[in-house]
This record gives structure tokens, sequence and C-alpha cells, in this order.
């Protein structure tokens, strides 16, 4: 059972380009998140999504857009990269579609962003 | 916005001692209170889910207690050991219109001293 998969696990970008974090979870969960963590700061919601096709904005939106197309899947997606989004981002899942009411979040391990 | 806050944002603790830390939370559209360990290189691992008032989890020589009527939330340990060495971090599940939002406060980074 691989839990929740985020790929890639380090990139480093240049200013102004385009990438997508692919989060994928295999837990049938409704719930999926997406946080970046700064430092002193924990973490902080940038989207997320109580199922496919609803996803909502989270504390610090903005520069990132997600989609929900599927179950399984939820991408964030850095249109026109800065040196601000340098951070690490964890993908997150919660609370199964069939089986008790539980919203205890599972991680990916975490992609590390440099923007240079 | 969702103010969770942690107090403190650090501990340094001799081996043996116990410690516990605070997380205070909005008590409107309150669904449940988690709380989570986070070691250094790792991705946060769950403690303890708890959604009633006076709840109260355990598991092994760590403890919660949680009020919903005023905010906020006591993380116990109880003999602290090297290997308790993480940051903690607590988060908010929020319902009502918000359902499904899960917000986390900055974490208290505990340090045990052998």
């Amino acid at each position: 059972n691989a839990g929740v998969t985020q790929t890639p696990k380090f990139r480093i970008l240049k200013i102004g380009q385009s990438m997508t974090l692919q989060c994928t979870q295999d837990m049938n969960h409704n719930y999926m998140y997406w946080y970046r963590q700064d430092p002193g700061m924990g973490l902080k919601l940038i989207y997320y999504s109580v199922g496919a096709g609803i996803t909502d904005k989270g504390e610090v939106p903005n520069g990132y857009n997600v989609s929900r197309s599927t179950t399984e899947d939820f991408p964030l997606r850095l249109e026109l990269a800065a040196p601000s989004q340098t951070s690490v981002y964890f993908c997150a899942s919660s609370y199964p579609i069939v089986g008790p009411m539980n919203t205890e979040a599972f991680f990916g391990q975490g992609t590390r962003l440099t923007v240079v | 916005i969702l103010n969770v806050e942690q107090s403190p944002q650090s501990l340094h603790v001799q081996e043996g001692d116990s410690t516990n830390f605070t997380c205070s939370f909005p008590s409107s559209n309150f669904y449940a209170l988690h709380w989570y360990r986070w070691e250094t290189a790792k991705s946060p691992e769950a403690l303890f889910v708890m959604t009633l008032n006076g709840d109260e989890k355990k598991k092994g020589r760590i403890s919660a207690t949680l009020n919903t009527k005023e905010g906020y939330s006591y993380l116990y340990i109880k003999g602290s050991q090297p290997e308790d060495s993480a940051t903690y971090l607590c988060a908010f599940s929020a319902g009502g219109t918000s359902y499904g939002k899960l917000t986390f406060g900055q974490g208290t980074i505990l340090t045990v001293h052998p």
C-alpha cells in the first residue's frame, strides 16, 4: 500500500518557469491537501479538495493552481515561479470514502523546490 | 483567517522530565482537533484525532486533552526521552461551510537532552 506519493522529490526552477507537483493517493480518501513548509511557520495550507471536482483556497493560494479530476490525483501547478515559492511542499489526504469517519491526515514525503 | 496558535514555540528539557504544550483554536465550526509528530527529514504522523469536548487520549507516555468550548488542547509527554525530540503540530479540522479544511499551528519544537 503506497499511501500518498509525491513527485518529484527535488526540483530547481528558474524564475518565471512553470511546473506541476504531482500527488496521488491509493487510500480512497475524499479529502486532499497541499501545504508548504516555511521555517518557523509550520505548515501553511495552499489549496484543499473535499472530493473530485471540488477545490478551495487555503491560507496562501496566490501563485498556485490545482485541479481534482479524479479521487486519486491532486496536482499543484506553479505558473510563474518566484523566489518566494522556494519551500518544501507536502501533499496529504484524509477521510475514507468508505468506512469510519476519520479525518486523520496521511502525508507524502515532500517535494523540495528551489526557485533561482 | 483561521488562527491556530501553539505555545511554546520551542522547548528544551532533560531526559526524564515531563512536559506539556498548548494549542488554541477557534471554538466555532469545530469538527476535530489533531496532534501530529514531525521528525526531521520525515513527514508528519498523526498521534491523536479528538472530536468531543472533554476527550482525553493516550498513547504510551503521550496524552492529550480537548476543550472545544474554550478552544484549547494540551499535549503531555511523561518522562521525556531523547527519541521524543521532534516538532509537535496541532491542526484544526473545520466543519460547517469550511468542512474538510485542515489548518495547522506553527508547531512546538521539543528537544530532549540526555
